[in-house]
């Protein structure tokens, strides 16, 4: 088992729609948590952290829930430009300094 | 600007030799690391960096050598023995050694094997 997994998809939504995406993790003692935003043939960046109480940013919600092992993004009133691979990312926050990418999903809003 | 810088862009590369890629940060972060993405695919950690003068291995480092003389820069070398190096490599590179802050990517290099 991986241990950060995420559903490839692709996910295909007409713009407006509302868009919600899962990652699992293995690891229990994980601590920290991030989403990231890749376009096409480019490098990974930043879209947000996610905390434990759960965080909003426009129209993107990210949740944690420790129980379940998950992370989830909440993409509301998708436009075309939200189309991209979005990667989950999960660290423990060891002095081993490594954090796991999951494969991500893929998104493709359409008009 | 602060930021991480990764060259050439593309690269091509005989089979049987050795290539260097390089990655600068002047972001005075701690850590830096160094993926392989195959397309369609996601980010595999092939050695990073939590300190000067010091690296471990990640999940894919055969074939691959590192360097962390400098804290800005971390060189990667894809040697002969790694029998499949086309892919897209990308630097990265974290304010603290654990790696639990944003990490800050360069644009990447696309190394094929011609």
């Amino acid at each position: 088992r991986k241990e950060v997994e995420q559903d490839p998809g692709p996910f295909n939504v007409p713009e407006g729609a509302t868009v919600a995406f899962n990652c699992t993790y293995s690891n229990s003692a994980s601590q920290s948590f991030f989403w990231y935003r890749q376009d096409c043939r480019k490098e990974p960046k930043l879209l947000m952290s996610v905390y434990s109480s759960g965080n909003e940013d426009g129209r993107f919600t990210a949740q944690l829930n420790r129980a379940s092992q998950y992370i989830s993004l909440l993409i509301r009133d998708s436009k075309l430009s939200d189309s991209a691979t979005y990667l989950c990312v999960v660290n423990p926050n060891t002095n081993a300094g490594k954090s796991t990418f999951g494969d991500g999903t893929t998104l493709t809003v359409k008009p | 600007d602060g930021g991480i810088t990764q060259s050439p862009k593309y690269l091509f590369r005989k089979e049987g030799q050795n290539v260097t890629l390089s990655c600068e940060q002047n972001l005075n972060h701690d850590a830096m690391y160094w993926y392989r993405q195959d397309p369609g695919q996601g980010l595999r950690l092939i050695y990073y960096s939590q300190i000067v003068n010091d690296f471990q291995k990640g999940d894919i480092a055969e074939g691959y050598s590192v360097s962390r003389e400098k804290k800005e820069s971390f060189p990667l070398t894809v040697t002969s023995a790694q029998k499949n190096p086309t892919a897209f490599y990308l630097c990265a590179s974290t304010k603290t050694p654990q790696g639990n802050t944003e990490a800050f990517f360069g644009q990447g290099t696309r190394l094929t094997v011609v």
